[in-house]
């Protein structure tokens, strides 16, 4: 079966450092997203990506936050300078209709800012 | 601003018997209701969906039920299978949204079927 695949899984970082986290999404999937879950908190949406643009972002996703599709098949988060409340459960999906349905979600990488 | 409450963080059956879960929501423009079921260390998987057309889908040995009126949905899980023990999460969205579907997520659901 099809899965969105995420790297690392786990990504100890430096505060102020740059970050990559890493997807390749279902290949015949349009619609991209990240969403991210801090410890003990609810999974939140950060980005929606389509058509190599963004569709919609969060107010979580401010300008330290980037996402590129960058050759047609990866599918990355860039955070520019991470910070301590940075540290989450980051997790990709990608979709290949509208409404919702067949909205597939990688296993994550756990990023913990120190 | 929490548009979808799950209001049970934890829920415990035994094996064999109905799991029931709930979820309500207050934005009326969801069209649009999952359940992904979560383990430790792994990313959501998708369960089951119902879309506001609908007041019940069925899949095996899941039900989920719309209320529209109520705004309020629940998960059936009957019979209960200790490997079903995971956080269930509820999740809503807007159909028409053009090309965003991003998905407004409850807090999850955490369930122990016990042998």
């Amino acid at each position: 079966e099809p899965e969105v695949t995420q790297t690392p899984s786990h990504q100890v970082t430096q505060m102020g450092q740059e970050v990559i986290l890493r997807c390749v999404p279902i290949s015949n999937h349009l619609y991209f997203y990240w969403y991210r879950q801090i410890l003990g908190q609810k999974v939140e949406f950060l980005v929606s990506f389509y058509n190599n643009e963004i569709s919609e972002k969060s107010e979580i996703f401010d300008d330290q936050f980037s996402v590129e599709r960058p050759d047609g098949s990866n599918f990355t988060l860039k955070i520019r300078s991470t910070k301590l409340e940075d540290s989450a459960m980051y997790f990709c999906a990608s979709s290949w209709t509208t409404g919702g349905y067949g909205y597939t979600f990688g296993s994550g990488t756990r990023l913990t800012v120190v | 601003d929490q548009q979808v409450k799950q209001n049970s963080p934890s829920l415990s059956v035994q094996e064999g018997r109905i799991s029931i879960l709930n979820c309500d929501y207050t934005n009326s423009m969801f069209d649009y209701f999952l359940w992904y079921k979560k383990y430790p260390a792994e990313g959501p998987t998708f369960l089951i969906s119902i879309s506001s057309i609908k007041d019940k889908n069925e899949d095996g040995r899941f039900t989920v039920f719309l209320n529209k009126s109520a705004k309020h949905l629940s998960l059936h899980i009957v019979p209960s299978q200790p490997g079903d023990s995971a956080v269930y999460f509820c999740a809503a969205g807007v159909s028409n949204a053009g090309n965003n579907r991003k998905l407004i997520w409850g807090l999850g659901t955490s369930l122990a079927v016990n042998p």
